[in-house]
């Protein structure tokens, strides 16, 4: 079974842009959820989404958003970008249903804003 | 709202000693809790998780974790230590269903010296 698949996995943009990132689940998980790593925050919870609705989020400003298609894959996007904005973009999916809780990473998205 | 606390941001150990890696939570209702490890420029992997029954759990690699109420604490374990073991550890709380928000302590790197 594949895993979880990210794309970009590094990409470089500048102050005011905006970019996309992706995300494919494990094939038959439904829900998917988006972490920003960076040194010393650990992973702050960005938004989950399950069977295309956004279930759940975090405490991130609006230039912060997501969508989830009806194939699982998710998108999250950050417009306006910011220096503070460098991180590493962590996608994880999970059956989303039950009491399992287990999430699978990918390896992420390193972006580095200029 | 549930939160959790790594107090150790980095901790050292000789190869083929003890480890205790330390996990604080807080969370109102019976918690699911879980250990992740991430290794350099990788996603995370699920070490074990506790969601009720035994409070010591075991999980992968030769690690356990002992589940303590009365401490609010959830420690990571592992008799002897493998230079392989370095890597960042995060323990995390799961709120809900299918894990749908699941929050993460800011990490403990673990450097094993030869």
């Amino acid at each position: 079974k594949a895993g979880v698949t990210q794309t970009p996995r590094y990409l470089i943009k500048t102050r005011g842009q905006q970019v996309t990132l992706s995300c494919s689940p494990i094939s038959g998980h439904r829900s998917v959820s988006w972490y920003q790593q960076t040194p010393g925050q650990g992973l702050q919870f960005l938004f989950e989404y399950f069977s295309e609705t956004q279930r759940n989020k975090g405490n991130f400003p609006g230039r912060f958003s997501g969508r989830q298609f009806s194939n699982s894959r998710s998108e999250m996007n950050v417009s306006t970008l910011e220096l503070g904005d460098s991180a590493l973009y962590l996608c994880a999916s999970s059956s989303g249903t039950g009491v399992t809780g287990e999430l699978f990473f990918g390896e992420g998205s390193r972006l580095t804003v200029l | 709202a549930q939160s959790v606390t790594q107090p150790d941001i980095h901790i050292t150990v000789s190869e083929g000693a003890s480890l205790e890696l330390r996990c604080n939570y807080s969370y109102g209702a019976t918690p699911y809790l879980f250990w992740y490890v991430q290794s350099p420029g990788q996603g995370l992997q699920l070490l074990l998780k506790y969601f009720s029954g035994d409070t010591l759990v075991q999980g992968i690699k030769g690690f356990e974790a002992e589940f303590k109420r009365s401490q609010s604490s959830f420690n990571l374990r592992k008799p002897s230590v493998h230079w392989s073991d370095a890597a960042e550890y995060f323990c995390a709380v799961g709120a809900g269903t299918g894990g749908f928000k699941t929050i993460f302590g800011a990490g403990t790197r673990l450097f094993v010296k030869a």
